[in-house]
């Protein structure tokens, strides 16, 4: 089992629509949780990055973590053909390794 | 410039040669990762610097892999004898501090032919 899961999708959704985007985790030591969009042949960009349980918005994006049940997911509203990537989750612990686990990354397709 | 720096940004190598990978941090990040990417799959890490030493090289799959961070800032992984199975995307990050918000770099993609 990998430490996390990701469904690698694709995703393909209305110009407009709300997009889910969601990972598990297995490792209750995680701490640091993070969102990465990344375009065709480019580096990752950060999206969001979150430490505690709970919501974070910024514009379009919100971040949601449960710890509880080890689940975190990424909501775009107003989906637009601009925001067609691949979200990849990454997840980060204050023990043990110091640098972050990824999901294997969704791929999301609007439709205009 | 702002962001992280990879150069180059493509490199293509014949089956047992040396390569060089270059990563120009963000000014004033201590922490400096490296992952590999390949086709379809999230970054794997490979080596986490802070500062000037290699604080965990778990990542790095195996003895021809090497990287370095002389000065804490600029970073070199270096690829002996390489493998068509060392074909992939290889990414750099930074981040002020370990567990920060990390910044990745475009990468630099690797062909071994």
């Amino acid at each position: 089992q990998k430490e996390v899961e990701q469904d690698p999708g694709p995703l393909s959704v209305p110009e407009g629509a709300i997009v889910s985007l969601n990972c598990t985790y297995s490792n209750s030591a995680f701490q640091y949780f993070m969102w990465y969009r990344q375009y065709s042949r480019k580096g990752p960009e950060l999206l969001m990055y979150t430490y505690s349980s709970g919501n974070k918005e910024d514009g379009r994006f919100t971040a949601q973590v449960d710890k509880s049940s080890k689940y975190i997911s990424l909501f775009i509203r107003d989906s637009q053909p601009s925001d067609s990537a691949t979200y990849l989750c990454a997840i980060g612990s204050d023990t043990g390794r110091r640098a972050l686990t990824f999901g294997s990354g969704t791929r999301l397709q609007v439709q205009p | 410039g702002a962001g992280v720096s990879q150069t180059p940004s493509n490199k293509v190598t014949e089956k047992g040669k040396y390569v060089e990978l270059r990563c120009d941090p963000i000014s004033g990040h201590t922490a400096l990762y490296w992952y590999r990417q390949s086709l379809g799959q999230g970054p794997e890490f490979l080596i986490y610097f802070q500062g000037t030493g290699a604080a965990d090289d778990s990542g790095l799959p195996n003895d021809r892999f090497f990287a370095v961070r002389p000065e804490g800032s600029v970073s070199t992984l270096k690829i002996q004898r390489t493998e068509r199975g060392d074909s992939a995307v290889y990414l750099c990050a930074s981040s002020f501090q370990p567990n920060t918000e990390a910044f990745f770099g475009q990468g630099t993609r690797l062909t071994v032919v």
